[in-house]
């Protein structure tokens, strides 16, 4: 199986801030790679597909870059409701494994 | 509306069995992948299993292989993970989700509420 490994675990910042997760596979995995956000008591919600392709109804603020092994989730300006559980997420064989999360806390 | 509903979850003995259901409406059920991902208290996403669009091609986690079976009636747009053999440790909420792709890329773009199961004496 691809292990997915997201750094930091955690991450304290304020409104305003500009917050970048990363995410690194076990093996290439070219850029199948997904983002999701999920709130406490509520499922995921999908945010970024194939690395870096914006899924439709998510903010601008939100991007995806990368390929091959590591990737890059960036929040260019933190608005109070970005704070929640991210996680990446490969596609490119199963079975489909997820990172660990990175909880982004208000500062 | 496009949405997944589960049902089915609950408390169950250890040694148990348990049978989730998901009911799609507002798409072509019969057209995706489908998807059980559970969340154990506190924890991370795992896929526990996946099956293709007509239900002949079948995915499992290894810690549920032999012990968990996904299925599908695409006539009643349900999908289904009969659970036996329940421990502790497969105490989480059960989500079902859809999988779909764009340009060969593959990403759940719909989920469920999810079913919370306990396995607890």
């Amino acid at each position: 199986d691809i292990q997915m490994t997201q750094s930091p675990s955690s991450l304290s910042a304020s409104v305003g801030d500009r917050v970048t997760i990363t995410c690194r596979a076990s093996q290439s995995i070219s850029s199948s790679l997904n983002w999701y956000q999920q709130k406490a008591g509520k499922a995921p919600k999908l945010l970024i597909y194939a690395a870096s392709s914006l899924q439709s109804g998510v903010p601008s603020r939100f991007s995806g870059s990368g390929s091959g092994t590591d990737f890059t989730l960036t929040i260019s300006s933190l608005q109070p409701e970005d704070f929640a559980t991210y996680y990446c997420q490969q596609s490119y064989s199963t079975p489909r494994t997820f990172g660990q999360g990175t909880k982004l806390e208000i500062k | 509306e496009v949405q997944l509903v589960e049902s089915g979850g609950g408390l169950v003995q250890p040694g148990g069995s348990l049978r989730l259901s998901c009911a799609a409406s507002g798409f072509t059920f019969s057209s995706y992948w489908m998807h059980w991902v559970r969340q154990a208290p506190g924890k991370g996403l795992v896929c526990v299993s996946g099956i293709n669009s007509d239900g002949s091609s079948t995915r499992y986690a290894d810690s549920v292989k032999g012990r968990f079976t996904i299925s599908r009636d695409n006539a009643k747009n349900t999908l289904y993970l009969q659970m036996n053999s329940l421990r502790a440790e497969d105490t989480a909420v059960y989500y079902c989700a859809r999988e779909t792709y764009s340009n060969y890329y593959w990403f759940f773009d719909l989920w469920g509420r999810g079913t919370l199961v306990t396995v607890s004496s």
